[in-house]
């Protein structure tokens, strides 16, 4: 039993590059999530997908940032024209939803953006 | 809305001295609560979750925690740290339903000193 995966684990960019992170999600599950988490902080809400619709962003997600889950498996988080500001950890998890009154989260092991 | 407040970005205790990490909530419903704890370099592990009933809470490798309404409190306590307890915790708090998205305190780094 796999545990959600995330690819890269480090990712070193230049300002104005454009980066794009994967997740796999555990396989049965049927929510995807994506948070943010800058140092000294707790992780933030980004946006979460139920099979491949996105149904929630928050207003952390600019314009500058896309989310993707084309066939309700694995997603991609895609930062465009980067900035320092976009340092931080990316953490993905994944939940299935069912019938029971909490569908817990797990965690992947993030993925850490410097932007220099 | 809801909030955490996570009192103290860093608790330090000897090892096998009683472990208090303080969390209070702000929610206009009642909430889900959370404890996770984070490694270095690592994702984030549930410990433990309040959804219903008995307000005492047990999670893994001895953590547990108590639900205290009139406070807004979900303190998390273990009687006797451990060396391996050294990791940063998150309190969280959620909705009833819907989403199920957490909102995060800003965490509070236990240091065990032998």
């Amino acid at each position: 039993d796999t545990g959600v995966s995330q690819d890269p684990r480090h990712k070193i960019t230049k300002r104005g590059q454009n980066v794009t992170f994967r997740c796999d999600p555990i396989s049965e599950h049927n929510r995807l999530y994506w948070y943010r988490q800058t140092l000294g902080q707790g992780p933030e809400f980004l946006t979460y997908f139920q099979n491949e619709a996105q149904l929630e962003k928050s207003r952390l997600l600019s314009d500058r940032f896309s989310a993707e889950r084309p066939k309700g498996s694995f997603s991609t988080l895609e930062i465009q024209r980067t900035e320092q500001g976009d340092s931080a950890m990316y953490l993905c998890a994944s939940s299935l939803l069912s019938g029971s009154p909490y569908n817990e989260q797990f965690f992947g092991p993030g993925t850490r953006l410097t932007v220099l | 809305a809801q909030s955490v407040t996570q009192l103290g970005s860093h608790v330090s205790v000897s090892e096998g001295a009683l472990v208090l990490l303080r969390c209070n909530y702000s929610s206009s419903v009642p909430p889900y609560l959370f404890w996770y704890v984070q490694y270095p370099n690592q994702g984030l592990q549930l410990l433990l979750k309040y959804t219903t009933g008995a307000t005492l809470v047990k999670g893994i490798n001895g953590f547990e925690a108590e639900f205290k309404k009139s406070e807004t409190s979900f303190h998390l306590t273990k009687p006797s740290a451990h060396m391996s307890d050294a990791a940063e915790y998150f309190c969280a708090v959620s909705n009833r339903g819907g989403s199920y998205i957490p909102t995060f305190g800003r965490g509070t780094s236990l240091i065990v000193h032998p």
